[in-house]
């Protein structure tokens, strides 16, 4: 069945490390995106990218950082810089401009502080 | 002001009633409306996608769009326990890459 995966489910990070949050795609999607969900908040674009080897920032993408090397895949890390990190992480993607086609969600990783 | 809203709820309701969940925007660029479902601790699931105004329907479940009152709607009908979730709305503008912005959630509950 295609769909996005997203590891690991649960993710605990101690002061000053940085941790990588896995998202991988067999939709063939051209576009992914990464969002942070905190309670009482909509969702929050952290980085999207739309084409293999390029990214570009969302609305708060400051203390994180992404790659696309491969098409399947966008891994973002969460460096020592977010003072905040606590949040459920969800992984989208979507075919991309101009499509306009909806996106679709990983089940998330929950990253906790130590 | 928020550029869309979305009542948090909780909303509960019986088994079988009739669930009418809401959202507000302020920006009249929108053209696309998308209604999740999100059950706890999972990713959102999508239920519905509408292009401009009007209804759409699929099962239980109908989406309506006014954008003369920037107000859209899902309704879901004969409600079950398993519809309890939290339903994100969702809208983008047209053309380009544009951002798609998230309500934060109306939580609905549906008592057996």
């Amino acid at each position: 069945d295609g769909g996005i995966t997203q590891s690991p489910k649960y993710l605990f990070r101690k002061e000053g490390q940085n941790v990588t949050l896995s998202c991988e795609q067999n939709l063939n999607h051209d576009a992914m995106y990464w969002y942070r969900q905190d309670p009482g908040q909509g969702l929050r674009l952290i980085y999207y990218s739309q084409i293999v080897n390029d990214f570009q920032k969302g609305d708060i993408a400051e203390g994180y950082s992404v790659s696309r090397e491969k098409k399947e895949s966008f891994p973002l890390t969460v460096t020592s810089a977010q003072k905040n990190p606590t949040a459920f992480y969800l992984c989208a993607s979507d075919r991309g401009r101009p499509s306009n086609q909806p996106q679709h969600f990983g089940d998330g990783t929950r990253l906790s502080i130590l | 002001q928020k550029e869309v809203e979305q009542d948090p709820g909780p909303l509960s309701v019986p088994e079988g009633a009739i669930v009418s969940l809401n959202c507000t925007y302020s920006n009249s660029a929108f053209q696309y409306f998308m209604w999740y479902r999100q059950y706890s601790r999972k990713g959102p699931e999508l239920l519905m996608y509408t292009y401009s105004s009007g209804n759409k329907e699929d099962g239980r479940f109908t989406a309506q769009v006014d954008k003369s009152s920037k107000y859209i709607s899902l309704f879901i009908r004969d409600s079950q326990p398993s519809d309890s979730a939290t339903y994100l709305c969702a809208m983008s503008a047209e053309g380009g890459y544009q951002k798609v912005t998230f309500g934060t959630g109306t939580k609905l509950q549906v008592i057996p």
